[in-house]
């Protein structure tokens, strides 16, 4: 198993559905991540788990909604969003709640509004 | 709030040659750490090279190696000996000490490395 693995890889979905992306990380670590890659834009952080508890939710908007049922798992609930919704979304994990600054990434999940 | 200012969105180097990406940020903080992070295509982004803002010392990793200028606030990254796997988005990164889970992103820097 890879250390951070997200499914789907690839979603296209109309603005009225519903849908879901999948997080899991293999490495034992205690935060998990969600960050939204859209191009030749900085990274945004979107929300973070330390031990299951949201610790950071960066004025995302509720059309987002993050769940973290355990350590190794990350969902992020998708629900009438808008096409300048569409972008890479990363997922990363790290030890020590994130002090050391390294993060373990996915390859990501490419979503994309029509 | 910290801002990280990467100005170069595209470069090219030839296979074996040297290149340099630049990076600078803002920020009124003392202690921090500075990260280069490496993303190929379609595949995961890696932590490349880290830097602690409190050693003079430059960090290098293998061919890896930054240019740490603190009065100037810049942080730029050397590839020596460039290879064909090199070829990625490179973003600079900044951290606040004690700022656990904050990490601060630049535009990033898509190389392509020439064979």
């Amino acid at each position: 198993e890879t250390g951070v693995t997200q499914t789907p890889r690839h979603l296209v979905m109309g603005m009225t559905n519903k849908k879901s992306l999948k997080c899991e990380q293999h490495l034992g670590h205690n935060a998990m991540y969600w960050y939204k890659q859209s191009a030749k834009k900085p990274l945004e952080l979107m929300f973070v788990y330390n031990f299951k508890e949201q610790t950071e939710n960066n004025s995302v908007p509720s059309r987002f909604s993050p769940e973290c049922p355990n350590s190794s798992h990350l969902f992020l609930h998708l629900h009438t969003l808008q096409p300048e919704d569409s972008a890479l979304y990363l997922c990363a994990s790290s030890q020590d709640g994130g002090a050391s600054g390294e993060l373990f990434f996915g390859e990501g999940s490419r979503l994309t509004v029509l | 709030a910290q801002t990280v200012t990467q100005s170069q969105p595209e470069m090219s180097v030839q296979e074996a040659e040297t290149v340099t990406l630049s990076c600078t940020y803002d920020t009124s903080e003392n202690n921090y750490y500075l990260f280069w992070y490496k993303q190929p295509p379609s595949r995961q982004m890696i932590l490349v090279i880290r830097q602690e803002a409190y050693k003079q010392q430059n960090a290098t990793e293998n061919r890896f190696s930054v240019n740490f200028q603190k009065a100037a606030k810049s942080f730029s990254l050397k590839i020596s000996d460039s290879q064909l796997g090199d070829t990625a988005m490179y973003f600079c990164a900044f951290m606040r000490v004690g700022s656990a889970r904050q990490l601060t992103f630049g535009s990033g820097t898509q190389l392509t490395v020439l064979p």
